[in-house]
């Protein structure tokens, strides 16, 4: 079974320009976590879909990000414009079932270096 | 005050070496708790699973949970230096939606 597929890997842009990740959960699975991980500190729940539906954007910091996933399948985050304190680690996660969280597989991450 | 407390380390044992890792937390309502290991430039992959209180082993691996004292611990006996990563502590309630992790601990087996 493939795994949790994000890309890209790692992407440099300049501070107020615009970048989208994408994450392609394992097939099947409903359910589609973002979280970041700024430097120095803990990893970070951003947001939770059910198929194409929003769950839970309570981590979402600010309205400078914007997450979708239509048809259910990949999910894109974008930011814009992009500020210094966005650079940090984005992983992605999916799981079939959220009870308990048992399941969830994560991606490599896509790292954001914002200069 | 943080959800979840892990001291980031780092820690160096040698091989062989029994490692203790351990997670403190704050919030009662979490039930479900977790070890995960993330190598360099990987994500966090699933090591040890753990409902309520309790011991749960696997192999060189022992999970504990302690919700009287809020406080969570992994064991790594007869450590392997391809044991070197980082290993983060979870947690999550009956909803399961939302993790909440420890910063990491960094972990290197020396030969």
């Amino acid at each position: 079974e493939a795994g949790v597929t994000q890309f890209p890997s790692h992407s440099v842009i300049e501070k107020g320009q615009t970048v989208t990740l994408r994450c392609d959960p394992i097939s099947g699975h409903d359910n589609l976590y973002w979280y970041r991980r700024v430097m120095g500190k803990e990893i970070k729940f951003l947001l939770h879909f059910v198929k194409e539906s929003k769950q839970d954007e309570s981590g979402m910091p600010n309205n400078r990000f914007l997450a979708e996933r239509t048809g259910g399948t990949y999910s894109t985050l974008k930011v814009q414009p992009a500020e210094l304190e966005d650079s940090g680690v984005y992983f992605c996660a999916s799981s079939q079932d959220r009870t308990g969280g048992y399941g969830y597989t994560f991606g490599s991450g896509t790292r954001l270096t914002v200069v | 005050q943080k959800e979840v407390e892990q001291d980031p380390g780092p820690l160096s044992v040698p091989e062989g070496a029994i490692v203790s890792l351990n997670c403190t937390y704050s919030n009662s309502a979490f039930q479900y708790f977790m070890w995960y290991r993330q190598y360099s430039r990987k994500g966090p992959e699933l090591l040890m699973y753990t409902y309520s209180s309790g011991n749960k082993e696997d192999g060189r691996f022992t999970a504990q949970v302690d919700k009287s004292s809020k406080y969570i611990s992994l064991f790594i006996r007869d450590s392997q230096p391809s044991d070197s990563a980082t290993y983060l502590c979870a947690m999550t309630s009956n909803t399961g939606n939302q993790f909440y992790f420890g910063t990491g601990t960094s972990l290197t087996v020396i030969p």
